[in-house]
């Protein structure tokens, strides 16, 4: 199946300072990708969808300002999280579709632990 | 989009089929079935998908009743490398996938 890579797999970092998560998909043009988080034994939770060239749409409670998005080419999504802070540790996943009609491949996730 | 609903535990026996059901009573015409499942710190992996018929691969099968309104997913000999979260998910129309709590089976040896 196709692939999705995420880097770094973990980061630890400190509070106050800003982390940039990378989602590329390897063999396959993506025109959209996704964002989720996960908090320990809860489910994924879709942060926001990212658009190539234009501007991500975010959930509902998701800070657009905090959790900055960029998809600058058909292989490659960041998410920035700004001003970390100890809540926002958590493990972060992105994932990728060609079509309506394909399925969804994930990256392997990334743990981010805010010290 | 439409929501599902899956029992939130359940135990299988090594080399046994293993058969996960899944309710989505509110799916529309032209959404499909997926399944995913999570195995501990990692990110979902596809299993599979369908519309309206059933489907099998490597992995898995997936039977769909004729009404769409449930579906069955079906491991054919688990293994304790299958234990995991299992989720099934309704596909919506703007390319999203939104998880449930799925359902976390155990293999026993």
């Amino acid at each position: 199946g196709a692939v999705v890579s995420q880097h770094p797999s973990w980061v630890i970092c400190k509070s106050g300072t800003s982390v940039k998560i990378e989602c590329r998909s390897l063999d396959f043009q993506a025109t959209t990708m996704f964002w989720y988080r996960q908090f320990p034994k809860q489910s994924l939770m879709l942060m926001a969808t990212s658009n190539e060239g234009s501007k991500a749409t975010y959930e509902q409670g998701v800070e657009k300002d905090k959790f900055l998005i960029n998809h600058a080419s058909l292989t490659l999504s960041t998410l920035t999280v700004t001003s970390a802070h100890p809540e926002d540790s958590s493990f972060y996943i992105c994932s990728a579709r060609e079509s309506l009609d394909t399925e969804a491949f994930f990256g392997q996730g990334t743990r981010l632990t805010v010290v | 989009d439409a929501k599902t609903t899956q029992p939130p535990s359940m135990d299988c026996a090594e080399g046994r089929a293993a058969n996960l059901p899944c309710n989505h009573s509110t799916i529309s015409g032209n959404e499909y079935v997926y399944w995913y499942r999570q195995i501990h710190s990692q990110g979902p992996q596809y299993i599979i998908h369908g519309l309206k018929n059933n489907e099998t691969n490597e992995m898995a099968s997936l039977i769909i009743t004729e009404d769409r309104k449930s579906s069955t997913l079906i491991l054919p000999h688990a293994t304790l490398r299958d234990t995991a979260v299992y989720y099934c998910i309704v596909g919506s129309n703007d390319y999203k996938l939104s998880f449930g709590a799925g359902t976390t089976v155990t293999v026993r040896a």
